[in-house]
């Protein structure tokens, strides 16, 4: 089947600094990739959908200078947390609608701001 | 606005027991809906998804849905638990391609 990666699977970091995650879909293109943020204990939340070849598409409240995305090919996309500070510590998972209509989830990056 | 709603943030079953996870959305239009699973710091697996072909939809590791338009709802079911089956389930809805996902419900198994 479709498989997603995220790289890395864990980042711990200083508060100030920026964090780059990659998203790859492995074994088909993806036009559009979504990122989701998941805080313990809770949903996903869709924080904004990736476009090959355009501006990404933010959702409501979600801050486009803090949260970066750039969808480089057709295969690959990186979310850049600038500035980040403890309250971005979170669990950040991509995902790419791949065969069948059917979105295909990355196993997430676990990111920890100190 | 359309959303998600899962019943109970919380169930319990025995081994061997009917798993019932209750899911129901709000829309005008049925939407594409989804039931995802996720293990600990791990991402959605794909359980089943309902694309209007079919009302009663079987997924993998033996669970099943029902879509029922009369009572917006697509609740999932296994008739027996397993040990394994304890995780972190999702109803998700698409319309548009992106997913809006239900609060969660976390499944516990007692031996």
């Amino acid at each position: 089947g479709a498989v997603v990666s995220q790289h890395p699977s864990r980042v711990i970091c200083k508060s100030g600094t920026s964090v780059k995650i990659e998203c790859r879909s492995l074994d088909f293109q993806a036009t559009t990739m979504f990122w989701y943020r998941q805080f313990p204990k809770q949903s996903l939340m869709l924080m904004a959908t990736s476009n090959e070849g355009s501006k990404a598409t933010y959702e409501q409240g979600v801050e486009k200078d803090k949260f970066l995305i750039n969808h480089a090919s057709l295969t690959l996309s990186t979310l850049t947390v600038t500035s980040a500070h403890p309250e971005d510590s979170s669990f950040y998972i991509c995902s790419a609608p791949g065969p069948t209509d059917t979105q295909y989830f990355g196993p997430g990056t676990r990111l920890t701001v100190l | 606005a359309q959303s998600v709603t899962q019943l109970g943030s919380h169930v319990s079953v025995s081994e061997g027991a009917l798993v019932l996870l209750r899911c129901n959305y709000s829309s005008s239009v049925p939407p594409y809906l989804f039931w995802y699973v996720q293990y600990p710091n791990q991402g959605l697996q794909l359980l089943l998804k309902y694309t209007s072909a079919a009302t009663l939809v079987k997924g993998i590791n033996g669970f099943e849905a029902e879509f029922k338009k009369s009572e917006t709802s697509f609740h999932l079911t296994k008739p027996s638990a397993h040990m394994s089956d304890a995780a972190e389930y999702f109803c998700a809805r698409s319309n548009t391609g992106k997913l809006i996902f239900g609060q969660g419900t976390t499944l516990q198994v007692k031996p």
